[in-house]
């Protein structure tokens, strides 16, 4: 139990549509950020969100977006969804930077048919 | 460019046997090095870390070393029990600025024989 909860657990949409899935962090954790996890594959940095700021982004496209709310929840949202966004979608909530015991939440299976 | 590599996709051992994993990576600005265990249906757990000025970090049955100049770290697990069978990522960090922005090798899956 890490304190980080993640939903939807699963869904399935069909490519060309809009996703949203939502991070709920650990009770004072104010840095979120996101990974897609492909099938055998490590997990890949999406972006990070900082007291609501974004403040770091991996290679990916625009389309996929995010916020952090003021208690520090947040949203990943994927536009114009591809086949290869097919993933485990996973939210990680620190309190402040590296050094900081970093904390997972179970993921959302994103399935684009 | 895979900046953090797990060459070994898989290992099998022996309950109560040591197991070590590799991994190794190729940016001489990470500076942070983590270990994670995922089970299915389950976001990666926490091991253990080790920071770039240290060579051995020790955590019980776990162990991390680094080599620097080989740009290596290793996870030995002494003695390796049946639970500890699951996926390994080692996971690595340019600066403690960098927050949660962490760069995953590719996971080792681990099966531990009774």
């Amino acid at each position: 139990e890490t304190g980080v909860t993640q939903s939807p657990t699963h869904l399935i949409k069909t490519r060309g549509q809009q996703v949203t899935l939502r991070c709920s962090s650990q009770s004072g954790h104010n840095t979120v950020s996101w990974y897609q996890q492909a099938l055998g594959q490590g997990p890949q940095f999406i972006f990070q969100y900082y007291r609501e700021e974004e403040n770091g982004r991996g290679n990916f496209p625009p389309r996929f977006s995010g916020l952090q709310f003021p208690n520090y929840s947040s949203e990943l949202n994927v536009n114009a969804l591809e086949l290869d966004d097919s993933a485990l979608y996973l939210c990680a909530s620190s309190l402040g930077g590296a050094g900081n015991t970093i904390y997972f939440g179970e993921g959302s299976w994103l399935t684009v048919v | 460019d895979q900046q953090v590599k797990q060459n070994s996709p898989s290992l099998s051992v022996q309950e109560g046997r040591i197991s070590i994993l590799n991994c190794d990576y190729t940016n001489s600005m990470f500076d942070y090095f983590l270990w994670y265990k995922k089970y299915p249906a389950e976001g990666p757990t926490f091991l253990i870390s080790i920071s770039s000025i240290k060579d051995k970090n020790e955590d019980g049955r776990f162990t991390v070393f680094l080599n620097k100049s080989a740009k290596h770290l290793s996870l030995h697990i002494v003695p390796s029990q049946p639970g500890d069978s699951a996926v390994y990522f080692c996971a690595a960090l340019r600066s403690r600025a960098a927050g949660n922005k962490l760069t995953f090798g590719g996971g080792t899956r681990v099966l531990v024989k009774p």
